[in-house]
């Protein structure tokens, strides 16, 4: 079994909705979670970084982190087509980025 | 664009060979990191570097090795090629320790034939 899973979709919605990207973990020493956006062809960027549970919201972009259950989630509002991509999520047991683990990704597509 | 640059884009061989691929990590950042990613695997931390020093392993296999020069570019050696070591490779630089973004490359594609 893998240390974090990430459903790989595909996911299609339409324009304007709200998005819901999930990953679970086993590892309980997980304190450092990350999302990251990757455009085809392109590198991950970092999207948002939350520390242990609760939540942190950017903009559009919400991050969830419920330690209790190993559980995290990322919520898209009014998503746009240019949200297109695959996400993925990654997280840590020490401070910094060394050894990040990350999921599969979860291919996302907004339909205009 | 990150400010990382990954050559070679592409690169096809056959299996047994050897190739490297090199890193140019963002102006001014320490630490260099090399991931893999594969459809089966994901994306997997293979190796990072600090100002020259490797600072943590991942799951690198033994055919692979990395090392990161005194004008801090990298440069990631795969050998003995197998088939399963197709996949795409990037390399990600961070400014220092502890944590703060990391910016990762295009990538590198090894098709391993």
């Amino acid at each position: 079994q893998k240390e974090v899973e990430q459903d790989p979709g595909p996911l299609s919605v339409p324009e304007g909705a709200i998005v819901s990207l999930n990953c679970t973990y086993s590892n309980s020493a997980f304190q450092y979670f990350m999302w990251y956006r990757q455009y085809s062809r392109k590198g991950p960027e970092l999207l948002m970084y939350t520390y242990s549970s609760g939540n942190k919201e950017d903009g559009r972009f919400t991050a969830q982190v419920d330690k209790s259950s190993k559980y995290i989630s990322l919520f898209i509002r009014d998503s746009q087509p240019s949200d297109s991509a695959t996400y993925l999520c990654a997280m840590s047991a020490i401070f910094g980025n060394e050894k990040l683990t990350f999921g599969t990704g979860t291919r996302l597509t907004i339909i205009p | 664009d990150s400010g990382v640059t990954q050559t070679p884009k592409h690169l096809i061989t056959a299996t047994g060979q050897r190739v490297t691929l090199r890193c140019s990590p963002r102006s001014g950042d320490l630490s260099v990191y090399w991931y893999q990613q594969s459809l089966d695997q994901g994306l997997q931390f293979l190796i990072q570097y600090y100002n020259g020093e490797e600072r943590a392993k991942g799951n690198i296999l033994e055919r692979f090795s990395a090392q990161q020069f005194p004008d801090l570019h990298s440069e990631l050696n795969l050998s003995s090629l197998e088939l399963g070591d197709s996949a795409l490779y990037f390399c990600a630089s961070s400014s220092g320790e502890g944590y703060n973004t990391i910016y990762f490359g295009e990538g590198s594609w090894l098709t391993v034939v």
